[in-house]
């Protein structure tokens, strides 16, 4: 069964501080990764996907098979970046994704 | 263009009584997803409709919940006999054929209080 894992719940950092949130995944297949972000009184977008290789917002994420990690980071954190922030892995077979419990990110100023 | 539209946006009820929420996808979108977002918890799958094959059902809590997707458009989620812990923010979101079918266009939601 496919399984996507958030460890943190919360995380807050400094303006200007890099910050990675954490996502580990188990999957049989190939795995479609992406973020999905969710700012205040906003509704849940697509920040980035791992088969398109871009940075969004200055956030990466590179996927790690060897560790079945999936993991954002942003190198200098700005308060606009406080936010809900979901990773998620597309089952190609089923036709759905399966979301982490999600991460609340806030950058104090 | 407009996005996943989802009414209504809050709903009060009593413990006991049914309601009906309803979800309108993106035009052309095939794929159509029911999401539940308990305050402090992730995203709990509950249905998804793909074009004209039987939905998977699989996340559904009880059999008080169901859905149906009609003429491959709009979606209706009905919990019958609501429970406290039924209150939380239901969520839709649609995909469209293709390419682009892994990402969700996510509606703003439906506040669902269960007094």
């Amino acid at each position: 069964a496919q399984r996507v894992t958030q460890p943190e719940k919360l995380l807050s950092v400094f303006k200007g501080a890099p910050v990675e949130l954490k996502c580990n995944y188990s999957y049989s297949g190939s795995p479609e990764l992406f973020w999905y972000v969710q700012y205040s009184r906003q509704r849940l977008q697509l920040l980035l996907r791992h088969i398109s290789r871009e940075s969004i917002k200055g956030f990466t994420a590179d996927l790690n098979k060897g560790e079945t990690s999936f993991h954002l980071k942003k190198p200098f954190a700005q308060e606009e970046d406080s936010a809900m922030y979901y990773c998620a892995l597309y089952n190609t077979n089923a036709g759905k994704s399966t979301f982490g419990d999600g991460t609340t990110l806030t950058v104090k100023p | 263009g407009a996005g996943v539209s989802q009414s209504p946006s809050n709903k009060v009820t009593e413990k006991g009584k049914d309601v009906e929420l309803r979800c309108d996808p993106i035009s052309g979108h095939t794929a159509l997803y029911w999401y539940r977002q308990s305050l402090g918890q992730g995203l709990e799958f509950l249905i998804y409709f793909q074009g004209n094959s039987a939905p998977d059902k699989s996340g559904l809590p009880s059999d008080r919940f169901s859905a149906e997707r009609t003429g491959g458009s709009v979606s209706t989620l009905t919990i019958q006999r609501t429970q406290q812990e039924d209150s939380a923010v239901y969520l839709c979101a649609s995909s469209p054929p293709g390419s682009g079918r892994y990402e969700q266009f996510f509606g703003p939601g439906t506040r669902l209080t269960v007094l």
